[in-house]
């Protein structure tokens, strides 16, 4: 348990569909952050947010929305999605951009049909 | 930030230390070496880092060469629950880092009873 939890574990949607995931973290964080992982990648970073300001869009789709409401919460809103976008996507946090320490939740499995 | 080379993978029998080589020749003075492990299908972990001087804690050592152009990470009596991908990334610490954690393709460390 790392203070960071993640739901849905698992998500189907289809290309049309409208879907969030959602992240919350107990920590008292100041930076929370979107990961991708795909099938044989490594993980690549999607979204910084650090006191509640996005610091860094790492060239991520418009289909993809972060939103961050406060320090404790982060939510990705899906739009259109592509079957290869199918990914598990982790969100982690940390004490603010600067701190190397990361916290990482268990990640949302996405199947995109 | 520093690019890292790892061996792709390593076997260690349980109960043996299981010493993680990585290289990172081109490390500038003010980049740190961080470790994390990635149990299948989860998040990842952070386990430990280091500027210059070795480290332990609970989990695991970091040896740094003198020169810093490479690292060892040593779990020093690893089980089957130790096998893991295990990720070295070298990265600047303070108030202008973007938040960033490059993660590679790690070593794939399986443990063998």
């Amino acid at each position: 348990e790392t203070g960071v939890t993640q739901t849905p574990r698992h998500l189907v949607m289809g290309m049309t569909n409208k879907k969030s995931l959602k992240c919350e973290q107990h920590l008292g964080h100041n930076a929370m952050y979107w990961y991708k992982q795909s099938a044989k990648k490594p993980l690549e970073l999607m979204f910084v947010y650090n006191f509640k300001e996005q610091t860094e869009n790492n060239s991520v789709p418009s289909r993809f929305s972060p939103e961050c409401p406060n320090s404790s919460h982060l939510f990705l809103h899906l739009h259109t999605l592509q079957p290869e976008d199918s990914a598990l996507y982790l969100c982690a946090s940390s004490q603010d951009r600067s701190a190397g320490t990361q916290y990482f939740g268990p990640g949302t499995r996405l199947l995109v049909l | 930030d520093a690019k890292t080379t790892q061996p792709p993978s390593m076997d260690c029998a349980e109960g043996r230390a299981a010493n993680l080589p990585c290289n990172h020749s081109t490390i500038s003075g003010n980049e740190y070496v961080y470790w994390y492990r990635q149990i299948h299908s989860q998040g990842p972990q952070y386990i430990i880092h280091g500027l210059k001087n070795n480290e332990t804690n609970e989990m695991a050592s970091l040896i740094i060469t003198e020169d810093r152009k490479s690292s060892t990470l040593i779990l020093p009596h690893a089980t089957l629950r130790d096998t893991a991908v295990y990720y070295c990334i070298v990265r600047v610490y303070g108030s202008s880092n973007t938040g960033k954690l490059i993660f590679g393709q790690g070593t794939t460390l399986q443990v063998k009873p």
